[in-house]
């Protein structure tokens, strides 16, 4: 079945430093979403990417779509305690999908003062 | 912020034990979805709903039940808790349509002694 795939599974950085996750799919995707969960708190939906190639910014992140549709990737600039988090991307689901996700093992970002 | 509820937000109970976790959306969404999430890890789906009386194993095996009579509300259902139950028990919900964006509950941390 479709496996999506995520790395790192952590990364700890100091706070100023940048922070990238990368995800790559094991098939195309129609769209790519990013959910940020907070340490104790439950998914909440970043953004979704949908064109090859597509490149989106939020302040200080920015995701890309790659040109095959397998791959994506989040960037943060210059980080900050306030990005402390789980970063999952979900693709989804094969098949008669119900609106399905599935959803990386997420990336864990610590970040020091 | 997105209105789905999740109750009760923690649960202690001892094996053997019938547990009814609760999860419920006012904004008329048609799709629902429990995941299983156990600290620091992915989220596993392991049911969903695409409408009332419609309802369908996820991807990871469980042994909880679901039912959907009203579209707002979404409960699952463990006859006889065990301690390989204990995780994180989160519940979305998803509008029709082309955005695939899920909305997520709070969850139930769900322990068993």
């Amino acid at each position: 079945g479709q496996q999506v795939m995520q790395i790192p599974q952590y990364q700890h950085v100091q706070e100023g430093e940048d922070f990238t996750t990368y995800c790559n799919s094991s098939t195309t995707l129609s769209n790519i979403q990013w959910y940020k969960q907070r340490p104790g708190g439950h998914p909440v939906f970043l953004i979704q990417l949908v064109k090859s190639g597509e490149v989106k910014k939020q302040k200080r992140l920015t995701f890309q779509f790659g040109e095959a549709k397998k791959n994506s990737s989040l960037h943060i600039t210059a980080t900050q305690t306030t990005d402390v988090g789980t970063y999952f991307c979900a693709g989804p689901a094969g098949g008669t999908s119900y609106g399905k996700l599935t959803f990386g093992q997420g990336t864990i970002l610590t970040v020091h003062p | 912020e997105a209105d789905i509820y999740q109750t009760p937000r923690y649960l202690v109970i001892g094996t053997g034990k019938k547990i009814t976790l609760e999860c419920s959306q006012t904004m008329g969404h048609d799709k629902m979805y429990w995941y299983q999430q156990d600290p620091g890890m992915e989220l596993h789906l392991i049911h969903y709903s695409y409408g009332v009386n419609s309802t369908e194993k996820g991807d990871l095996s469980s042994e909880s039940t679901v039912s959907r009579i009203r579209t707002e509300h979404f409960p699952l259902t463990l006859e006889s808790a065990r301690p390989s139950h204990t995780s994180q028990y989160l519940c979305a919900s998803k509008s029709q349509g082309l955005h695939n964006e899920q909305f997520f509950g709070p969850g139930t941390r769900l322990t068993v002694l």
